[in-house]
């Protein structure tokens, strides 16, 4: 089992729908989360951090934690031609049950691709 | 506030040389972490450097290898290169408090290309 685990794509939604991705994550200690967005050609970037259970919002994007079932999810409002990339789930894992200082574990990405 | 900076942005090698690639964090930041990113293997984590100390490593060979110095630059050197490791390098940079919240950012990476 791979330590972080996102819904395989590519995904695909119109123009105005509601885009959503998910992420599973193998250590039950992981505090801190993150959803990255790359564009092909470019570098990640930071999207949303979370680290408590339950929403957090920020304009059109939504991420979602639920630390008993180990998921973490992001909702794109709106959906945008421009949101069309490869989003990135993160996890902070530290199998010694300590802090892995610097870092993350990856998941593989999905590629959203959002047509007008 | 300048982002995290990278140079050079492309490097073009052949099997069996060394490459040092260099990373500046964003001001305050005292935290370099270094990934390589591949189509079949994804971001996986090198190293990371805090006040010139390592503090957590990867499962990557001993060829990588990697610096931090006073300032918070860092460089990560890759000796007897081989095709496989044509890949973008990315550093990131953070606080690195060890709290949660401490939060990377991301340079915009090194293609490096080994014929």
């Amino acid at each position: 089992q791979k330590e972080v685990e996102q819904n395989s794509g590519p995904l695909s939604v119109p123009e105005g729908a509601i885009a959503s991705l998910n992420c599973t994550y193998s250590d039950r200690g992981s505090q801190s989360f993150f959803w990255y967005r790359q564009y092909s050609g470019k570098s990640p970037e930071l999207i949303m951090s979370i680290y408590s259970n339950g929403d957090k919002e920020d304009g059109r994007f939504t991420a979602q934690l639920n630390k008993a079932s180990q998921y973490v999810s992001l909702l794109i409002r709106d959906s945008q031609p421009s949101d069309s990339a490869t989003y990135l789930c993160a996890v902070n894992i530290d199998n010694a049950g300590g802090t892995s200082y610097g870092k993350l574990t990856f998941g593989q990405g999905t590629i959203l691709t959002v047509h007008p | 506030k300048a982002g995290v900076t990278q140079t050079p942005r492309y490097l073009i090698k052949t099997r069996g040389q060394q490459v040092t690639l260099s990373c500046s964090p964003i001001s305050g930041h005292r935290s370099v972490s270094w990934y390589q990113q591949t189509p079949g293997q994804g971001l996986q984590f090198l190293f990371e450097y805090f006040s010139e100390t390592q503090r957590n490593k990867g499962n990557f060979p001993g060829r990588f290898s990697g610096r931090q110095f006073s300032n918070s630059r860092s460089e990560m050197n890759v000796s007897t290169l081989e095709l496989g490791d044509s890949a973008l390098y990315l550093c990131a940079s953070s606080f690195g408090s060890g709290r949660m919240e401490d939060t990377q950012y991301f340079g915009p990476g090194t293609r490096l290309t080994v014929l």
